[in-house]
C-alpha cells in the first residue's frame, strides 16, 4: 500500500523557517519525482515544487522561489521543503505527492500556521 | 504561465443530474490535463489523467474529454457521494483551476 505522511508543521512567526518531512513507503521511491502542493484555508490547490528522483531536476511556483527549497534523501525514503522567510500568506495545509506529471498519491498534509 | 480557468465555481445538482464542470487553459496544453476530487477535510484524489483517461477503481459515471485548451469533466448520473470539490490541473507547468464547488440539492 502507498503511503505518504507529511510532518513538520506548526505555528511559527511571519520571517520565520520550517522544515517539512514526508516520509513514504509501498513504492520504489528511486524512480518517482516527487510534488508539493499547498492548500491555504478555504483556498484552492497550488503547485509549489517538484523534484525529480535523482534531484537533478527541480522546479519552483514562482510564489516560493527563492525562499523555499525541495531537496530528497532516496536512502530514507524521504521528501523535505526547507521553508524560509516566511509570511502570513504561507498559511497552508501542506502535501506532499508522488509525480508522474500529475499526482497520483498523496499525503493526509501537514498544516503550517505563519502568525505573530 | 499557464492559467487554468474552471467554471462555474459553484455548482448545485439533484442526484441523477448530468453535471459538466469545465476548464479553459491559457494556452495549449495538448491532454497534458487531469481532474481530482477533494471531499471535506481530505487531501485531493486523482480521477483522470490525460484529459480522458478514468483511474481505476473511479465510477465509471466520470469522464473527461477535451484537448488543446477546453476541457470538461461530467459526471453522468449524480450521485450523493459525488459533493466535493474538483479541480483541473494542467501538467506541462503544474498550474491547478481555482476548483468547482458541487453542492447536492
Amino acid at each position: 500500500e502507498v503511503q505518504l505522511v507529511e510532518s513538520g508543521g506548526g505555528l511559527v512567526k511571519p520571517g520565520g523557517s520550517l522544515r517539512l518531512s514526508c516520509e513514504v513507503s509501498g513504492f520504489t521511491f528511486t524512480t518517482y519525482s516527487m510534488n508539493w502542493v499547498r492548500q491555504a484555508p478555504g483556498k484552492g490547490l497550488e503547485w509549489l515544487s517538484t523534484i525529480s528522483s535523482s534531484s537533478g531536476h527541480i522546479y519552483y511556483a514562482d510564489s516560493v522561489r527563492g525562499r523555499f527549497t525541495i531537496s530528497r534523501d532516496n536512502a530514507k525514503n524521504s521528501l523535505f521543503l526547507q521553508m524560509d522567510s516566511l509570511r502570513a500568506e504561507d498559511t497552508a495545509i501542506y502535501y506532499c505527492a508522488r509525480a508522474v506529471g500529475f499526482s497520483d498519491y498523496w499525503g493526509q498534509g501537514t498544516l503550517v500556521t505563519v502568525s505573530s | 504561465d499557464i492559467q487554468m480557468t474552471q467554471s462555474p465555481s459553484t455548482l448545485s445538482a439533484s442526484v441523477g443530474d448530468r453535471v459538466t464542470i469545465t476548464c479553459r487553459a491559457s494556452e495549449s496544453i495538448s491532454s497534458w490535463l487531469a481532474w481530482y476530487q477533494q471531499k471535506p477535510g481530505k487531501a485531493p484524489k486523482l480521477l483522470i489523467t490525460k484529459a480522458s483517461n478514468l483511474q481505476s477503481g473511479v465510477p465509471s459515471r466520470f469522464s473527461g474529454s477535451g484537448s488543446g485548451t477546453e476541457f470538461t469533466l461530467t459526471i453522468s448520473s449524480l450521485q450523493p457521494d459525488d459533493l466535493a470539490t474538483y479541480y483541473c490541473q494542467q501538467y506541462n507547468t503544474y498550474s491547478f483551476g481555482q476548483g468547482t464547488k458541487l453542492e447536492i440539492k
